[in-house]
């Protein structure tokens, strides 16, 4: 298991709610990303982090926004939820350097948005 | 534009049987990761196969790149109830080592005791 979580695992709300998914990490990874992803699909990266105060904007458009504060922790943001944020949101992490390492992922959070 | 495509996109097989997928890209790789994903988990990475390798084993696990053909192939052998999940390819996103993935639709396979 890797050493990476992801609170809450379910979560049901209301439209218009603000809500915040926790991802961390504890194998002092630079690089973290989130991905959504539908049930059967692929995952889509909508945001990703190198290190400390670095954010960058995904492939799929999103409406949510995240922030790197501290090595370890990768919150992801959403304003106002709306029925159609409905998904699984996944977190990510891989070693810092130039060449592509495996991605160590978190048990995602499965949101629905009523 | 979806960089991985898979396919079958659903494999039904019996336990001990051999299980292959296969998988295609559209741009040049540095390399191609092979995930397996368990209903409502995340992503457990299975293998790393570089641009320059042509094949690849870990334990039940055989992978094989054609850059040529812009392919590569997951085969399972002996298959086992516990391998019942979706996997998925990846590729990093060229032109540098930015360390992104695209990954593929998946393909989820189903094994019979």
């Amino acid at each position: 298991e890797a050493d990476i979580y992801q609170t809450p695992r379910y979560l049901v709300i209301g439209t218009g709610k603000k809500i915040t998914l926790e991802c961390s990490q504890t194998m002092g990874h630079d690089k973290m990303y989130w991905y959504q992803q539908d049930p059967g699909m692929e995952l889509h990266l909508i945001h990703y982090s190198y290190g400390v105060n670095s954010t960058e904007k995904g492939d799929l458009s999103s409406e949510s926004t995240v922030s790197r504060i501290r090595t370890e922790h990768f919150p992801l943001t959403l304003e106002s939820a709306r029925p159609s944020h409905t998904s699984q949101y996944l977190c990510a992490s891989s070693k810092p350097g130039l060449a592509s390492h495996e991605q160590f992922f978190g048990p995602g959070t499965r949101l629905t948005v009523l | 534009s979806q960089q991985g495509e898979e396919d079958p996109q659903a494999l039904s097989i019996q336990e001990g049987e051999n299980a292959t997928m296969n998988c295609s890209y559209k741009t040049s790789i540095n390399n191609l990761q092979w995930y397996r994903q368990n209903s409502g988990r995340g992503l457990v990475h299975l293998i790393l196969i570089r641009s320059n390798e042509r094949e690849k084993h870990s334990g039940r696990l055989r992978v094989t790149l054609d850059t040529s053909k812009k392919s590569s192939s997951l085969l399972i052998t002996a298959s086992r109830a516990a391998d019942t999940a979706s996997y998925f390819c990846a590729t990093d996103e060229p032109p540098s080592n930015t360390g992104k993935l695209i990954f593929g639709q998946g393909t989820t396979l189903q094994v019979k005791p």
